[in-house]
């Protein structure tokens, strides 16, 4: 099947800082990506849409210089939160659509764990 | 705003069949009906799909209704192991809160 690696799984970053996640669809081509935030015990949150070698498409909301989104290839997307703070501490997690998605649906990343100290 | 609502909870036991239905009453025509579950701390475990037809696959069975309006999936057998939250969405793949399945012994 479809196989989306998301990296780093874990981070713990200072205040102010950048952090980048990437999303990569191994045995793929992904020419849609979507990006996704989770709090506690709530559900998934969609930030944005990102096509291979356009803009992304972010949600109402969702501050696009803040959340930096690039899809430069068919099988890698990456998320840069900027300037980040605490309470952009969150489960961020991707999911990636291919040109096969009538036989595997989405595939999702296993998520990344951010922490803002 | 999600096209899709589940109850917010259901309890099943353990070798009996889990049946989870969803609501999707805004669905449009072109639009598939997808399947997911969460285990804490975990990206979404792809379960399964469907357009117009019910499916079956080794994981569950999908049951959509003639209009589309609403679907169900089944777990036929299941386990303690299928304690999660299982999202029903369309293809805006938007998601709402979900169904927290606890599967007792």
């Amino acid at each position: 099947g479809a196989v989306v690696s998301q990296h780093p799984s874990r981070v713990i970053c200072k205040s102010g800082t950048s952090v980048k996640i990437e999303c990569r669809s191994l045995d793929f081509q992904a020419t849609t990506m979507f990006w996704y935030r989770q709090f506690p015990k709530q559900s998934l949150m969609l930030m944005a849409t990102s096509n291979e070698g356009s803009k992304a498409t972010y949600e109402q909301g969702v501050e696009k210089d803040k959340f930096l989104i690039n899809h430069a290839s068919l099988t890698l997307s990456t998320l840069t939160v900027t300037s980040a703070h605490p309470e952009d501490s969150s489960f961020y997690i991707c999911s990636a659509e291919g040109d096969s998605r009538s036989n595997y649906g989405y595939t999702f990343g296993s998520g990344t764990r951010l922490t803002v100290v | 705003d999600a096209k899709t609502t589940q109850p917010t909870s259901m309890d099943c036991a353990e070798g009996r069949a889990a049946n989870l239905p969803c609501n999707h009453s805004t669905i449009s025509g072109n639009e598939y009906v997808y399947w997911y579950r969460q285990i804490h701390s975990q990206g979404p475990q792809y379960i399964i799909h469907g357009l117009k037809n019910n499916e079956t696959n080794e994981m569950a069975s999908l049951i959509i209704t003639e209009d589309r309006k609403s679907s169900t999936l089944i777990l036929p057998h299941a386990t303690l192991r299928d304690t999660a939250v299982y999202y029903c969405i369309v293809s805006d793949m938007r998601f709402g809160a979900g169904t927290r399945l606890t599967v007792k012994p």
